[in-house]
């Protein structure tokens, strides 16, 4: 069974600072890995998508890799931000086109 | 295009009411989802339909059912409620079942 998971559950940082979020997963045959971003009671933004035949995806100040045959994905945020601030969620679509999330990581920037 | 919204955005139930959470989409998706999430876990798929008048069952479906009449539209009922099923609630559409999926805002019950 698919399981993911989200490492830090919670993170703080400093307005200005690069910061790397990570995502784990235990079975490598994905069809995709999504980033999402959730506002507090608000709903699912999705950031990016990266296909299982990619590397890596880039929209703005925001990079996320795919390593499948570690299990990996890093979401990398370049000059964070105060309006960054929320939680972020990886999801991994598995064989059968079934999205299984992490728990998530709760990001703090602080001006 | 308003994407994916649902009705209504909170809730409260007592234990054995019954309620039905209305999900539509105006992006002619054919794939839908409902999606269960609580406190310290991520989401998990509760129901999902391929096209009208389909419907499936996803991770954890005990307790909850779903109806998908018009394509546009996704219902998830919940037929007696139980304190277990205080979730926050939400609703996703996608073109074909690899696709990126289209998540709504959510719908907060409690049931007491």
């Amino acid at each position: 069974k698919q399981e993911v998971t989200q490492i830090p559950a919670a993170l703080s940082v400093p307005e200005g600072e690069n910061l790397v979020l990570n995502c784990s997963f235990t079975d490598s045959a994905i069809y995709n890995l999504q980033w999402f971003r959730q506002d507090p009671g608000k709903g699912l933004t999705s950031l990016l998508l990266i296909q299982s035949s990619q590397r890596e995806q880039t929209s703005g100040r925001l990079n996320a890799s795919l390593d499948k045959s570690s299990g990996r994905s890093t979401l990398y945020i370049a000059a964070s931000q105060p309006g960054d601030s929320a939680t972020y969620l990886c999801a991994v679509m598995d064989s059968s086109y079934k999205l299984i999330f992490g728990s998530g990581t709760r990001l703090l920037v602080r001006p | 295009n308003a994407g994916v919204t649902q009705t209504p955005k909170f809730r409260v139930l007592k234990t054995g009411q019954s309620m039905t959470l209305l999900c539509a989409q105006d992006m002619n998706h054919e794939y839908m989802y409902w999606y269960r999430q609580d406190p310290g876990m991520g989401l998990r798929l509760i129901h999902y339909s391929v096209g009208e008048g389909t419907t499936a069952k996803g991770e954890v479906p005990d307790g909850y059912n779903v109806s998908r009449l018009k394509k546009q539209n996704f219902l998830l009922g919940l037929e007696s409620a139980a304190p277990s099923q205080t979730s926050v609630y939400f609703c996703a559409s996608s073109y074909f079942e690899g696709s990126e999926q289209f998540f709504g805002p959510g719908t907060r019950l409690t049931v007491l």
